[in-house]
């Protein structure tokens, strides 16, 4: 079946927009994970989403940044007043299920550049 | 929080020949460690995971090793092919369901 889509693919920003990132997971996966992945770099745990609940937002590096989830499905990543140091790339995963041990299966990313 | 550290940072084989990652972890409540292979420009994909409760997993040509102990696991490529040149992330789990990542292997396979 289908993988984890994301949209768009690359992103282009002045600094100072706000962008929206898209995240499609794979049908009936209840878990929802975002990642950033700065150039050479590991993952960065943002948020994740149980349904729609997102129980943890620790992850998210400032009050600019935030997530919803809607109808247990598609996931938006919504950057407010843009800077250069959010150009990465922006990782969405899901689960079938939220717990430890379940694999996580990612998309293909939006590189996200800030000018 | 939890704190994955990676090494090396790249890594260069002869085609043929084995590569060993090497990860440790600071949490000792982590209980599920995977890893995943980012080739250039896609989508990182697990290739192996392992679980606090087995010591050692293998799979045709990878395996990966548990020290709970130590707070150590490891990666083993044998017989390294051209088509395992990758980027290689280790992570580590607790049960707050997160992913806590390693900076990256770089992995080159000389023909």
């Amino acid at each position: 079946g289908a993988g984890v889509s994301q949209s768009p693919s690359n992103k282009v920003t002045e600094k100072g927009k706000d962008v929206e990132l898209r995240c499609d997971p794979i049908s009936g996966h209840t878990a929802l994970y975002w990642y950033r992945q700065s150039l050479g770099q590991g993952l960065e745990f943002l948020i994740y989403f149980q349904g729609n609940s997102a129980p943890d937002k620790s992850g998210l590096p400032s009050d600019r940044f935030s997530a919803e989830r809607t109808g247990g499905s598609v996931s938006t990543l919504t950057i407010q007043r843009t800077q250069q140091e959010d150009s990465a790339v922006y990782l969405c995963a899901s689960s079938l299920m939220l717990g430890a041990g379940e694999t996580q299966y990612f998309g293909p990313g939006t590189r996200l550049l800030v000018l | 929080g939890e704190n994955v550290e990676q090494h090396p940072s790249t890594l260069s084989v002869q085609e043929g020949d084995s590569a060993v990652i090497k990860c440790t972890y600071s949490d000792s409540a982590s209980n599920y460690f995977p890893w995943y292979k980012q080739e250039l420009g896609k989508r990182p994909q697990l290739i192996i995971d392992i679980r606090s409760n087995v010591g050692e997993k293998k799979d045709q040509r990878i395996a990966v090793t548990l020290n709970k102990t130590a707070k150590h696991f490891s990666l083993h490529i044998t017989e390294t092919q051209p088509e395992d040149s990758a980027v290689y992330f280790c992570a580590a789990s607790t049960n707050d369901y997160k992913l806590s990542f390693g900076a990256g292997t770089t992995v080159t396979v000389r023909a």
